[in-house]
């Protein structure tokens, strides 16, 4: 069965600092897609960035990066010089191409609440 | 318009009565979902689909009924409300199974 876990429940930090928000997750497929959303206060859900278990290149996007790491079961996300705009919820999720019972799934973490304060 | 909407976006409803809310998509994606959010809980799935008349259960499926006879529609309906039943639902929609999911504005529904 597909798992995500997020250990990390609330984050706090002080503005301009880098931080890294946590993804494990367990799947019985060899071929799965690993996804970061965020989710503001104003509560809609906002795709970030979409990640095949092929490729374990990191990547970055502006101020946000990704470290994907196969062998740990993790995708790690991490903002530099975070900003008050960044504070919100962030959910990791899997979806892998099992075709048995409880196949196409969408499974997300429980997510991590991260607060910036200015 | 274009993407995904659920309506109502809010909904005050009483214990017992039968509610349903409503999801409608505009990409002709197979897939969709019916999640909840709850505080200490994250997005649960409720119940998925892969196409027009084939869905099946999620994490939490007691106590909710859905139907897709069109692709495009996707509606979750709570058959006897409970007060456990007070939460942030989210439809999603999706292409394939290694696409990203798209998510509508959400509906928060109150049982009293």
């Amino acid at each position: 069965a597909q798992k995500v876990t997020q250990a990390q429940t609330e984050i706090s930090v002080v503005e301009k600092e880098d931080v890294t928000l946590d993804c494990v997750y367990e799947t019985r497929d060899t071929t799965y897609y690993l996804f970061w959303y965020k989710q503001p206060p104003s509560g809609e859900l906002v795709f970030l960035i979409r990640r095949n278990s092929f490729d374990e290149q990191n990547e970055i996007s502006g101020r946000y990066s990704w470290n994907f790491q196969k062998s740990t079961s993790s995708f790690n996300f991490t903002i530099t010089a975070s900003q008050v705009v960044d504070s919100a919820v962030y959910f990791c999720a899997l979806s892998d191409l099992y075709s048995g019972a409880g196949s196409y799934q969408l499974t997300f973490g429980k997510g991590t609440k991260l607060s910036v304060i200015p | 318009d274009a993407g995904i909407t659920q309506s109502p976006r809010y909904k005050i409803t009483e214990t017992g009565r039968q509610v349903t809310l409503m999801c409608h998509q505009t990409w002709s994606h197979s897939y969709m979902f019916w999640y909840r959010q709850d505080l200490g809980h994250g997005l649960r799935l409720i119940y998925y689909s892969a196409a027009a008349d084939i869905t099946d259960k999620g994490e939490v499926p007691d106590g909710y009924v859905v139907s897709r006879s069109k692709t495009e529609n996707f509606p979750l309906t709570l058959e006897s409300a409970t007060r456990s039943q007070t939460s942030v639902y989210f439809c999603a929609s999706r292409a394939d199974r290694m696409a990203e999911a798209f998510f509508g504005q959400g509906t928060r529904l109150t049982v009293v």
